[in-house]
């Protein structure tokens, strides 16, 4: 069974720096990865998917990596600001003959920018 | 604002009460999910519905009834919950397996 771990749990940073989430899976037989951010009391909004053929995907300052065989993922937020501030959740899916279109998500990293 | 609507934003109800969840959205999209997360957690899948018939079921008690009218609706109807059942309950929709999943805000649920 898929296990998703998210390290750290919780992060606080200073405005401006540069920051990095952590996400490993335990089977690498995936078929995509996607990154969602959460807001307190609010659904979930997606950040980034990645193709299991696929080595990283960029959207403004996010940038998240995947490699398969080490079954992690990374996401880079580059100069973070206070409006950053949410729960970060990834997500994996594993391959579509496994479990059907099941998201097996991790626990989160609460992340806090402070001004 | 989300392209997944879904109402009402809150619920209070009792155990012996009925009621529904709705979910809508316009996307055009033709997988539609149901999540329960509680607070701190990460959600999990309640029910995965592919063209309007329910794919997966993860073992949710039959308190928990889905029902997908059309494809832009999902339903979930409520009846003599628990105290436990208390969360935020997502719905979420999806083009198909390679495209990502869209997230409503979730019903705010609460069992006295």
């Amino acid at each position: 069974k898929q296990e998703v771990t998210q390290i750290p749990a919780a992060l606080s940073v200073p405005e401006g720096e540069n920051l990095v989430l952590n996400c490993s899976f335990t089977d690498s037989a995936i078929y995509n990865l996607q990154w969602f951010r959460q807001d307190p009391g609010k659904g979930l909004t997606s950040l980034l998917l990645i193709q299991s053929s696929q080595r990283e995907q960029t959207s403004g300052r996010l940038n998240a990596s995947l490699d398969k065989s080490s079954g992690r993922s990374t996401l880079y937020i580059a100069a973070s600001q206070p409006g950053d501030s949410a729960t970060y959740l990834c997500a994996v899916k594993d391959s579509l003959f496994n479990a059907g279109n099941m998201l097996t998500f991790g626990g989160g990293t609460r992340l806090m920018v402070k001004p | 604002d989300t392209e997944v609507t879904q109402t009402p934003k809150h619920l209070v109800m009792g155990m012996t009460n009925k009621k529904s969840l709705k979910c809508e959205q316009h996307m055009g999209h033709r997988a539609m999910y149901w999540y329960k997360q509680k607070a701190k957690k990460p959600p999990e899948l309640m029910f995965v519905y592919s063209y309007e018939k329910l794919s997966i079921n993860e073992s949710v008690p039959s308190r928990f009834s889905p029902e997908c009218p059309n494809s832009s609706l999902l339903n979930l109807h409520l009846h003599a919950l628990q105290p436990e059942d208390s969360a935020l309950y997502l719905c979420a929709s999806s083009q198909g397996a390679r495209q990502p999943q869209h997230f409503g805000d979730g019903t705010r649920l609460s069992i006295l």
